[in-house]
């Protein structure tokens, strides 16, 4: 089985340019979730989405970072302008459900590095 | 109070022995319980789910303690390659900025198995 895919798998960028980070779900997920991690401040939840729409985006840092979910099979999480603090390892998961005992399968990451 | 907490470590054990770590969280109304693994560079992948009466696989062994809120792991028989990062998550509601029904990872538990 596919399992969450993301795209790139490392983003070097400098400050000031336009990041998109991209998901694919695991095919019959209806739940999908950004996260953030850094040494620092471990996992964070940035967004998640349920049947494609943005449920809770209160972990989002600020308006720089936007997500979108145009379908069951595909979303973005974009920042713009890109800030070298935004350096992290930045995760998408998916879960059948949002409620309930489903664990969330992650994707390998987009490791972003802005200079 | 952090939500969810878990001692950092690291935890240096020699190969075959026990080791047992701990999870303390702060909202009693949590739900739903899991222990994730994460390689060096790598995503969280599910060790297992945690049942109120507790549960075993293999040499792995989980609990759940709701009167003290906290959770524990136990491995039994350590190897090599159990050397990762142990993350400990808690999902229910009313977590604030948690999102996703209150799903909250901790920082993880660092643990070193040594031949």
């Amino acid at each position: 089985d596919a399992g969450v895919i993301q795209s790139p798998r490392h983003e070097v960028t400098e400050m000031g340019q336009e990041v998109t980070l991209r998901c694919k779900p695991i095919s019959g997920h209806n739940s999908l979730f950004w996260y953030r991690q850094t040494m620092m401040r471990g996992l964070e939840l940035l967004i998640y989405f349920n049947n494609n729409v943005p449920i809770d985006d209160s972990g989002m840092p600020e308006d720089r970072f936007s997500a979108k979910m145009p379908n069951a099979s595909f979303s973005t999480l974009k920042i713009q302008p890109s800030e070298p603090r935004d350096s992290a390892v930045y995760f998408c998961a998916s879960s059948p459900q949002v409620r309930g005992g489903s664990p969330l399968h992650f994707g390998n990451g987009t490791r972003l590095t802005v200079t | 109070r952090k939500e969810v907490e878990q001692d950092p470590g690291p935890f240096n054990v020699p190969e075959g022995a026990t080791v047992a770590f701990n999870c303390t969280y702060s909202n009693s109304a949590s739900q739903s319980f899991f222990w994730y693994r994460q390689d060096c560079r790598k995503e969280p992948k599910l060790l297992m789910s945690v049942y109120s009466s507790g549960n075993e696989d293999g040499r792995f062994t989980a609990q759940l303690n709701r009167a003290s809120q906290y959770i524990s792991l136990l491995i039994r028989d350590s190897k090599l390659s159990d050397s990762a990062t142990y993350l400990c998550v808690v999902r229910g509601s009313g977590y604030s900025g948690g999102g996703a029904d209150g799903l909250t990872f901790g920082k993880g538990t660092h643990l070193i198995i040594q031949p």
